[in-house]
């Protein structure tokens, strides 16, 4: 069968505090990224994109680094709160199909 | 969620049979996707469809099965020959790249659980 319970690396910051979660992309010619949240149980909801012709994009309390020279994504989060402990996953877009990353996981402390 | 609905929530099936798991937008989108999950992992597409009556494989196709007479509508078919099937299933939907381009954006549905006893 599949292998089962793969652990998600896991980034633990304290409420109030800023987050930064990172992600490799690996296809050179990838020219959209997306940021997904994915609370337990759920499904994914989209948090903020960008366009390989970006090398930094904001929205309310998250921004989204681009490096592509390093083929490296980020994702930073202002003032985490409790309501951000979910599972982070980065998205690569090449032709018509996304690829996904493993993901990371938040954990807010109060 | 948006205007992705899926169902059921949790479905149990025996082994050697075939379920099928429903996936309907509401958001006039061409494209739909169903994704699989299993835990600690991230998504792997199972199938595609770009437009009505036109559906593709995607990486890990073997024993399921689609189909997509209506716009809004894209139910998976699980069947016997699946080996693993417990896992969370996913399905997403999208503009399509002819209406998007490179910008064309995935919005999930809630998901379907599926237990094989």
């Amino acid at each position: 069968g599949e292998s089962v319970g793969l652990h998600l690396p896991t980034l633990s910051v304290q409420e109030g505090d800023n987050s930064i979660i990172n992600c490799a992309y690996s296809n050179s010619a990838s020219d959209y990224f997306i940021w997904y949240k994915q609370e337990s149980g759920k499904g994914p909801q989209f948090i903020i994109d960008i366009r390989s012709n970006m090398d930094k994009r904001q929205g309310q309390r998250v921004t989204v680094l681009l490096n592509k020279t390093v083929k490296h994504l980020s994702l930073q989060i202002a003032a985490t709160q409790p309501g951000d402990s979910a599972v982070y996953f980065c998205a690569e877009k090449a032709g018509n199909m996304l690829t996904f990353g493993g993901g990371t996981r938040l954990m807010v402390k109060p | 969620d948006g205007g992705i609905t899926q169902s059921p929530k949790y479905l149990f099936r025996k082994e050697g049979q075939n379920v099928t798991l429903s996936c309907e937008q509401n958001l006039n989108h061409d494209a739909m996707y169903w994704y699989r999950q299993d835990p600690g992992q991230g998504l792997r597409l199972i199938y595609y469809s770009q437009i009505v009556n036109d559906f593709q494989k995607g990486d890990i196709a073997e024993g399921y099965s689609v189909s997509r007479e209506k716009k809004e509508s894209f139910p998976l078919t699980v069947t016997s020959a699946q080996k693993n099937p417990t896992a969370f299933y996913l399905c997403a939907s999208s503009h399509g790249r002819v209406k998007r381009g490179p910008t064309d954006t995935q919005y999930f549905g809630p998901g379907t659980r599926l237990t094989v006893l």
